[in-house]
């Protein structure tokens, strides 16, 4: 079966970089983007990235361009999220989640988040 | 500020239907397919519709969703306490080059 993995809650101070990591299982890893979306303490879902397994390829939602950055490392089945210049805004938890696809006409695209790692929390305090 | 727009709350009493409403634009809801999450806090949301109205195997048929134009909806029958939870409506957005959420519904089963 599908699993996601994540690494474990990070405590960190303002200022500082946070990499957490989502090991996968149960598909190949390769054919599917992976995505990742955080949660604030009681708010609702907002999308952060994602990034090709098969060839590195990236995008990030706008409010995150300039400080994060996601990669992947095939040989262990694990995609990565790196958030530089932390700040107390940024606590959150962080979800990896597989996106679902379909293509058409040669070109794949995104419906849904069909699988979800458990979640990591980070928390930025001094 | 979420991009696509659901009502804060819904309540119902068991056995009731109820419906969340999600509300978008032409780059969002309009043009491309509308899917839907559970999350019961504390927990990882869970894929609960894609495609419009298709349901995940493993997910009850009491669970239906449907769109049109720029706005799509989730319905819930037999409504079940084990339905108290969260919902978020997503849809890919061909503007901001990614997927936008709902700010999310919680359900509470009176």
């Amino acid at each position: 079966q599908v699993q996601l993995v994540q690494s474990g809650a990070e405590v960190k101070k303002p200022g500082a970089s946070v990499k957490v990591s989502c090991t996968a299982s149960g598909y190949t890893f390769t054919d599917y983007y992976i995505h990742w979306v955080r949660q604030a303490p009681g708010q609702g879902l907002e999308w952060v990235g994602w990034i090709s397994p098969s060839n590195g390829g990236t995008r990030y939602a706008q409010n995150f361009q300039d400080r994060v950055a996601t990669t992947r490392d095939t040989s262990n089945i694990t995609a990565y999220m790196e958030l530089s210049r932390l700040t107390s805004d940024d606590t959150a938890v962080y979800y990896c989640a597989r996106g679902g696809q379909y293509c058409s006409g040669g070109r794949c695209y995104w419906h849904s988040f069909d699988y979800w790692g458990q979640g990591t929390l980070v928390t930025v305090s001094s | 500020q979420s991009v696509l727009t659901q009502p804060p709350s819904a309540s119902g009493t068991p056995g009731q239907r109820v419906t969340i409403s999600c509300s978008g634009s032409a780059s969002n809801i309009g043009g491309n397919y509308v899917t839907w999450y559970q999350q019961i806090p504390g927990t990882a949301p869970k894929l609960l519709i894609y495609y419009n109205h298709q349901r995940p195997s493993g997910v009850p048929d009491r669970f239906s969703g449907s769109k049109s134009g720029t706005s799509a909806s989730l319905a819930i029958t037999g409504l079940q306490s084990e339905d108290e939870a969260d919902y978020y409506c997503a849809a890919w957005d061909g503007s901001l080059s990614g997927p936008v959420f709902g700010g999310g519904t919680k359900l509470t089963v009176l």
